[in-house]
């Protein structure tokens, strides 16, 4: 079973800056295969990114990932308000088909 | 536009079985390359996938929930329904379903995961005496 690590656990920054959330997996995982999500406080987690580095649709592009193999990142270039979150990093096992979330980072304001 | 609702008891009694159903809107689950997942959220704490069915009824269960539970479709009535059975305190979360996207056969060099690109709001279960 493959492992998701993400760090750091709490990221403190304000509005304007920009924040890289690492995700680290214990084995190689496909690109194809990683996905990244946002929660805010009392919502369902919201898809951002698929396919290690492919927004979803109608999510803005301060938001991008990349990253390859066992280590990914997503990257908001200018953080926003609306954007002080937990991230989640997800991957896609293919055999047998299973999903692993990673622990979540949460950023918050400084 | 694709909206997902969870629906259920808010409360359990322990040893029990704990049931939800998702009724899925604007979609259609005959539709190839969606599956139909299942995750919760323990008070305070991360994501846990716990299973996914396909339209045929094919399921995929985490395994350190397999021996509890069973995840069925119910096409008619575009409905898919979680339950899990002899739950304890330690089953009280928040209960999602989402829709998973994906292209191409699930294991071959072709596969593709678009993400759970849907998610129902949510639904709080306690289990308590």
């Amino acid at each position: 079973e493959i492992v998701l690590t993400q760090s750091p656990g709490t990221l403190s920054l304000s509005p304007g800056e920009r924040a890289t959330l690492s995700c680290r997996a214990s084995q190689t995982v496909s690109s194809s295969y990683l996905a990244w999500y946002q929660q805010k406080p009392g919502q369902a987690p919201r898809l951002l990114i698929y396919g290690a580095s492919n927004r979803a649709t109608g999510i803005p592009d301060r938001f991008s990932g990349s990253g390859s193999g066992t280590d990914f990142t997503l990257t908001i270039s200018r953080l926003e308000p609306e954007d002080f979150a937990v991230y989640y990093c997800q991957q896609c096992g293919s055999s047998p088909p299973e999903f692993t979330f990673g622990p979540g980072t949460k950023v918050d304001i400084k | 536009q694709v909206q997902l609702q969870e629906t259920g008891p808010g409360l359990v009694r322990p040893s029990q079985t704990l049931s939800l159903t998702c009724t899925v809107s604007g979609a259609s689950f005959t539709s190839s390359g969606f599956y139909w997942s299942w995750i919760r959220q323990h008070p305070g704490q991360g994501l846990e996938w716990i299973g996914f069915i396909d339209h045929s009824g094919s399921t995929h269960y985490s395994s350190s929930l397999q021996s509890r539970l069973s995840i069925s479709i119910d096409t008619s009535k575009n409905q898919f329904s979680l339950r899990l059975n002899s739950v304890t305190a330690a089953d009280t979360a928040v209960y999602y379903c989402a829709r998973v996207a994906t292209g191409g056969l699930w294991g071959l060099k072709s596969f593709y995961f678009y993400g759970m690109d849907v998610w129902g709001q949510g639904t709080t279960v306690t289990v308590s005496s």
